[in-house]
């Protein structure tokens, strides 16, 4: 059983277009991130919810907007795609920060 | 602000070489410490952990020791193998729940 899940995992898409990322999580976990790792495989964490509820926003253009119907899903959703947007983008979850983080294997968004 | 620093890469090793990836962090307090490590197309798998000082994380041959005065946590293994080809990654817990990263080393070992 997949305890992190995100699909797709590649996604080409033309400028200006709109795209979801969804994740899920089976592990019960209440804290759920969102992660940009770029193409020197750096990792910029963009946002964190817990318990459906915002904590961590980073410099993200307002492009992008996450969403978490619940505590076991959160979905990336962004407008007017750019090029420097290409990237893979992994979500992870925790319960607690101190025990580490499960990651989800990725969504490699290609923007041509 | 709070940072994790690691040495650069790439690393290149033979088999049965030993691996030293230094690891340095700035945090307040005594934050918990990570090594993840990145297969080519997969994502981050914790690697080992330690949650206070003089601790010491170990798996699969790895090992790190929590350094408190030297604000450290090497990854280290006597004899890595090709399968060990990765990318690694350094990590503290930091100031508003989240874990910071550090720049990620590619480890390649050579038959």
């Amino acid at each position: 059983d997949t305890a992190v899940s995100q699909t797709p995992k590649y996604l080409v898409t033309q400028m200006g277009n709109d795209k979801s990322i969804k994740c899920e999580q089976n592990l019960g976990h209440d804290t759920m991130y969102w992660y940009k790792q770029d193409s020197k495989k750096f990792l910029k964490i963009m946002f964190s919810y817990n318990n459906k509820e915002l904590i961590i926003n980073e410099t993200v253009p307002n492009r992008f907007s996450p969403k978490s119907p619940d505590k076991a899903h959160l979905n990336l959703h962004i407008n007017s795609l750019e090029l420097g947007d290409s990237a893979v983008y992994f979500c992870a979850s925790s319960q607690g920060t101190a025990r580490g983080y499960t990651f989800g294997s990725g969504t490699r968004l290609t923007v041509v | 602000g709070d940072s994790v620093t690691q040495m650069e890469g790439p690393v290149t090793l033979s088999e049965e070489a030993c691996l030293t990836i230094n690891c340095t962090y700035t945090a307040t307090g005594y934050p918990s410490l990570f090594w993840y490590v990145q297969y080519p197309g997969e994502g981050l798998q914790l690697l080992l952990k330690a949650t206070k000082a003089d601790d010491k994380g170990s798996n699969k041959g790895f090992e790190a020791t929590y350094r408190k005065e030297t604000t450290s946590f090497h990854l280290e293994k006597g004899s890595v193998q090709v399968s060990d080809s990765a990318v690694y990654f350094c990590a503290a817990e930091t100031s508003g729940s989240r874990l910071t990263f550090g720049e990620g080393t590619q480890l390649t070992v050579n038959p």
